[in-house]
C-alpha cells in the first residue's frame, strides 16, 4: 500500500507564476520529507527537505510546507521558470527507510 | 566530481542468468541505498547500507541481493533474475545525517 501518494500526475503552469505541488502520507512516524527533482534520463536531484518538528523550510524559490495534522507536504515554487519543468517526487522516511510518492510532471509554460 | 556512478546503464538478460549492477561512490558517504522506479509505483527502496557491513532490507527486497565490502562500493545482485524485475534502477548515497541523498543515473533492467 503506497504511504506516500502525490495525486496529481501532472501540472501545468506560466512562467513566472506559483507553482504547487502536493503529497499527502499516511504513516504518522515519518520524521523526515524530501522533495526531488527528476530529469528524463537522470537519477532523482534532491532539492529540498524538512524535519517533521518543522511547519516550513524556504530555499530561494523553494518553500516546503508541513501540516502534521494532515498528514500533507507541498512544495511551493515561485516564480516557476522553464528550467523547473521535471518530474517532483515527495518522499518520506522513518529511521534509515525512504518511501516515495509517484512523482508529479510539471511543466512551465514560457 | 562528486558523483554516483551505475554501470551497466542498459542490460537485458534471460529469466534466470545471475547479474551483478555494480554502484560506486566517491564521497565517503556512509549510506548507499538501491530503489526500482516502476510506472504509478514511483521509487521503492530495495536495500540499505548504514555502512561497511551493516544492510538492511527495504520495501521490496525480495529477489535481491546486496553486499558491502568497501565503503566505496554498493552492487545489487540478482541471483536469478525474472521478468517482474524489469525495471528502471537506481543506487544513492549520502553522509550519516544527510538526507539531501546524492542518486546515479540509473540502470534500466530488462528481464525476457
Amino acid at each position: 500500500d503506497q504511504q506516500v501518494k502525490q495525486n496529481s500526475p501532472s501540472l501545468s503552469v506560466q512562467e513566472g507564476r506559483i507553482s504547487i505541488l502536493n503529497c499527502d502520507y499516511t504513516n504518522s512516524m515519518f520524521d523526515y520529507f524530501l522533495w526531488y527533482k527528476k530529469y528524463p534520463a537522470e537519477g532523482p536531484t534532491f532539492l529540498i527537505s524538512i524535519s517533521s518538528i518543522k511547519d516550513k523550510n524556504e530555499d530561494g524559490r523553494f518553500t516546503v510546507f508541513l501540516n502534521k495534522s494532515a498528514k500533507h507536504l507541498s512544495l511551493h515554487i515561485v516564480p516557476s521558470q522553464p528550467g523547473d519543468s521535471a518530474v517532483y517526487f515527495c518522499a518520506a522516511s522513518t529511521g534509515n527507510q525512504f518511501y516515495f510518492g509517484t512523482g508529479t510532471s510539471l511543466t512551465v509554460i514560457p | 566530481e562528486a558523483q554516483v556512478t551505475q554501470n551497466p546503464r542498459y542490460l537485458i538478460t534471460v529469466t534466470g542468468k545471475k547479474l551483478t549492477v555494480t554502484c560506486s561512490q566517491n564521497m565517503n558517504h556512509e549510506y548507499m541505498s538501491w530503489y526500482r522506479q516502476d510506472p504509478g509505483l514511483g521509487l521503492r527502496q530495495i536495500y540499505y547500507s548504514m555502512n561497511v557491513e551493516v544492510t538492511d532490507k527495504g520495501d521490496v527486497p525480495e529477489g535481491y541481493k546486496v553486499s558491502r565490502k568497501e565503503k566505496r562500493n554498493f552492487p545489487l545482485i540478482l541471483e536469478s533474475p525474472s521478468p517482474n524485475q524489469t525495471s528502471l534502477y537506481f543506487c544513492a548515497s549520502g553522509g550519516a545525517f544527510n538526507y539531501g541523498y546524492t542518486f546515479g543515473s540509473g540502470t534500466r533492467l530488462t528481464v525476457v
